[in-house]
């Protein structure tokens, strides 16, 4: 059973749509990693967040992390082929627990 | 340039044949793991190390070894590698205080297949 849960398991759009990637646990984190993973090498870290209600903004990707700090989400604004890849949700206690990832399509 | 390096970065081996994987880093960091990415599953954690000499498991430990004699070094170790071990590996390495982790650097990881 995954500790951290991602929806959806795969994401097929257009190019310019846009696009929201969750992560969802019952446990609360001291704080939540994005990471990128392009076929064929490791993940690469997004972005950390901490404060419960933080939003960071990474040019066209906005994260958000939960107010109760168990769950997040990943929202891309206007995709691009650039941005296809598998997208890992890691929440961090005592250690860094990943989901099992969603796996984002932007079709030019 | 800042970096973790695997190798090798593919392996096909037969059940039962010791094997080794690499793993060193140039960062100094305490923190070192490995992982295991299979599809629908995610990275699962086998083993961590916080320091030298210091290591513990994860996960999925069963059926995997690892030492940590050198701060930059964290070899894993497949005594008698079985099938069910058949995955993509990562190392990592990175900063870690208490309950919480810096970014974590991945390795370009290694494709084991176990026939």
């Amino acid at each position: 059973t995954q500790l951290l849960e991602q929806s959806p398991q795969f994401l097929s759009i257009q190019e310019g749509e846009n696009l929201t990637v969750y992560c969802n646990s019952s446990s609360v984190f001291s704080s939540l990693q994005w990471y990128r993973q392009e076929p064929g090498e490791g993940p690469v870290l997004l972005v950390t967040v901490v404060t419960g209600g933080e939003v960071k903004k990474l040019k066209r990707l906005t994260f958000q992390f939960g107010d109760a700090r168990k769950d997040s989400s990943l929202h891309i604004t206007a995709a691009q082929p650039g941005d296809t890849g598998l997208y890992l949700c890691a929440g961090s206690d005592y250690k860094l627990s990943f989901g099992a990832g969603t796996t984002v399509t932007v079709r030019a | 340039e800042a970096q973790v390096t695997q190798n090798p970065r593919y392996l096909i081996t037969v059940t039962g044949k010791k094997l080794t994987v690499t793993c060193s880093q140039n960062m100094n960091h305490e923190y070192m793991s490995w992982y295991r990415q299979d599809p629908g599953l995610g990275l699962r954690q086998i083993y961590y190390s916080m320091n030298v000499e210091v290591t513990d498991k994860g996960d999925v430990p069963e059926g995997y070894k690892v030492s940590r004699k050198e701060k930059r070094n964290f070899p894993l170790i497949l005594e008698s590698p079985s099938p069910n071990q058949t995955s993509l590996y990562f190392c990592a390495s990175g900063s870690y205080r208490v309950g919480e982790f810096d970014t974590q650097y991945f390795g370009p990881g290694t494709r084991l297949t176990v026939l």
